[in-house]
C-alpha cells in the first residue's frame, strides 16, 4: 500500500488566491482527518470524516476554509481567499474502523502564502 | 474541550541516557493516549499508545505510564540513540467506537541525543 497520498507537496501562492489541497487515504480506511501544523499553534485537528461524512469541523478556523470528501478515496481542503497566516504544513491522516486508534499520516503539504 | 500540556519543550540528553517527557490533560473522559514521533521534515508516526484501563505499557526501549487520577502520562525512552532525535508529541482523545478518535495534541518536545 502506498500509504496516505497528498498533493501538492509544496504550494506557494499569493494572498487572495484560492488554494486546494488534496488527499487520498489508505484504501479501505473509513476515517479521514485534516490537520494543520505551525510553530505557534502546533498540530491542530481541522476536520474529520467518517465514511465520507463530516463528523466534526469545529477546528476549521473560519469560513475561508472548506473540506469535502466526495468519495472514499479522495478529499480536498480548500482555502479561499488565502492569507499569509494560513502558511503551515497541512497533514491528512486516515484510520480504519476496526483499529480507529492508529492514524496514518500523509507526507503533508507545505503551504506558503505570500 | 480537551487541553493537553507537554513538558519540556526541548530536551538534550547524552547517548545512552534516558529521556522522559510528561503530559497533562484536562478532560477526565479522555481514554486514549498516543505518542507520535516526527523527524525533521517528515510526517508524525505513532510509536506507542496507552488506554485508560492500563497503567503502563512497554515496547523495547520506550514505555508509557498513565496516572488517571492526576491526569498525566509520560513517555520514557531508555538507552537513547542518535536516531531517537526528533520531535515527540503526546495526544489525548475520547475513543468512541464508530465515531473515531478526535486527537488533541500537546505542543511537542524536541529531543536531541548527543553522541
Amino acid at each position: 500500500d502506498a500509504g496516505v497520498i497528498q498533493s501538492p507537496r509544496h504550494e506557494v501562492t499569493e494572498m487572495g488566491q484560492e488554494v486546494t489541497l488534496r488527499c487520498k487515504p489508505i484504501s479501505g480506511h473509513d476515517y479521514l482527518f485534516w490537520y494543520r501544523q505551525t510553530m505557534m499553534r502546533g498540530l491542530e485537528l481541522l476536520i474529520y470524516f467518517n465514511n465520507n461524512v463530516p463528523i466534526d469541523d469545529s477546528g476549521m478556523p473560519e469560513d475561508r476554509f472548506s473540506a469535502k470528501m466526495p468519495n472514499a478515496s479522495f478529499s480536498t481542503l480548500k482555502i479561499q481567499p488565502s492569507e499569509p497566516r494560513d502558511s503551515a504544513v497541512y497533514f491528512c491522516a486516515s484510520s480504519f474502523r476496526r483499529d480507529t486508534d492508529t492514524q496514518y499520516f500523509g507526507p503533508g503539504t507545505r503551504l506558503t502564502v505570500l | 474541550g480537551e487541553n493537553v500540556e507537554q513538558h519540556p519543550s526541548t530536551l538534550s540528553v547524552q547517548e545512552g541516557d534516558s529521556a522522559v517527557i510528561k503530559c497533562t490533560y484536562s478532560d477526565s473522559a479522555s481514554n486514549y493516549f498516543p505518542w507520535y514521533k516526527q523527524e525533521l521534515g517528515k510526517r508524525p508516526q505513532l510509536i506507542i499508545d496507552i488506554r485508560s484501563n492500563v497503567g503502563e505499557k512497554k515496547d523495547q526501549r520506550i514505555a508509557v505510564t498513565l496516572n488517571k487520577t492526576a491526569k498525566h502520562f509520560s513517555l520514557h525512552i531508555t538507552e537513547t540513540q542518535p536516531e531517537d532525535s526528533a520531535v515527540y508529541f503526546c495526544a489525548a482523545s475520547i475513543r468512541i467506537k464508530a465515531a473515531g478518535n478526535k486527537l488533541t495534541f500537546g505542543g511537542g518536545t524536541r529531543v536531541l541525543v548527543k553522541p
